[in-house]
């Protein structure tokens, strides 16, 4: 089974704090994605990668930057952090153009 | 643009009734379909998925779906719904570059 798993489930930090919430994945999958979902919103893409290395802005990259310096890690870093970026983080990871596998989210509460 | 619409924001249903989940698409080739759950507090779980070939798909835990291009839909069935359904269902179109777009969820409720 793929298992895809994110550093924390449950988070909470302060405003102005530099926050990294981490996704690994065990399946050797080219693409990784961070999502983050609000009651009304849906899901909504952060950012993406294909490669190590690669990244490519989603819907709403505004205050978020990512890095993927491994194939099986991408992380998600808010530079400083603010209330509206209280959300769940979903990380997912895909086979090259097939279907995503998700991680069980981080909800991230920003004070 | 690429769309995904589901008519349904929540849907009732009583245990042990069928169940019909909508979905509509805009995509302008062939396109990838999938349908997720997810339940409270956790990621998404992948159900089923529809590439190409046979039009009605089976899934995991009983769920099923039908890809009609003339309707532009892929609905989600479930002939007799458990408790355990309860959850809400995303309906998402992938393309070629592998990012998926998806529906605003539908919850679906379970009365005993």
């Amino acid at each position: 089974d793929v298992k895809v798993t994110q550093s924390s489930r449950y988070l909470v930090k302060r405003t102005g704090e530099k926050v990294f919430l981490e996704c690994v994945q065990d399946m050797d999958h080219e693409n990784m994605f961070w999502y983050r979902q609000d009651p009304g919103l849906g899901l909504r893409l952060i950012y993406f990668s294909y490669d190590v290395k690669m990244k490519e802005k989603g819907d709403i990259p505004e205050g978020y930057s990512v890095s993927r310096e491994k194939k099986e890690r991408f992380s998600l870093i808010l530079e400083s952090a603010s209330t509206n970026q209280t959300s769940m983080y979903l990380c997912a990871s895909s086979p090259a153009g097939l279907e995503q596998y998700f991680g069980p989210g981080t909800r991230l509460t920003v004070t | 643009a690429q769309s995904v619409t589901q008519p349904d924001i929540h849907i009732t249903v009583s245990e042990g009734a069928s169940l019909e989940l909508r979905c509509n698409y805009s995509y302008g080739a062939t396109p990838y379909l999938f349908w997720y759950v997810q339940s409270p507090g956790q990621g998404l779980q992948l159900l089923l998925k529809y590439f190409s070939g046979d039009t009605l798909v089976q899934g995991i835990k009983g769920f099923e779906a039908e890809f009609k291009r003339s309707q532009s839909s892929f609905n989600l069935r479930k002939p007799s719904v458990h408790w355990s359904d309860a959850a809400e269902y995303f309906c998402a179109v992938g393309s070629n570059t592998g990012k998926l777009i998806f529906g605003q969820g539908t919850t679906l409720q379970v009365k005993p």
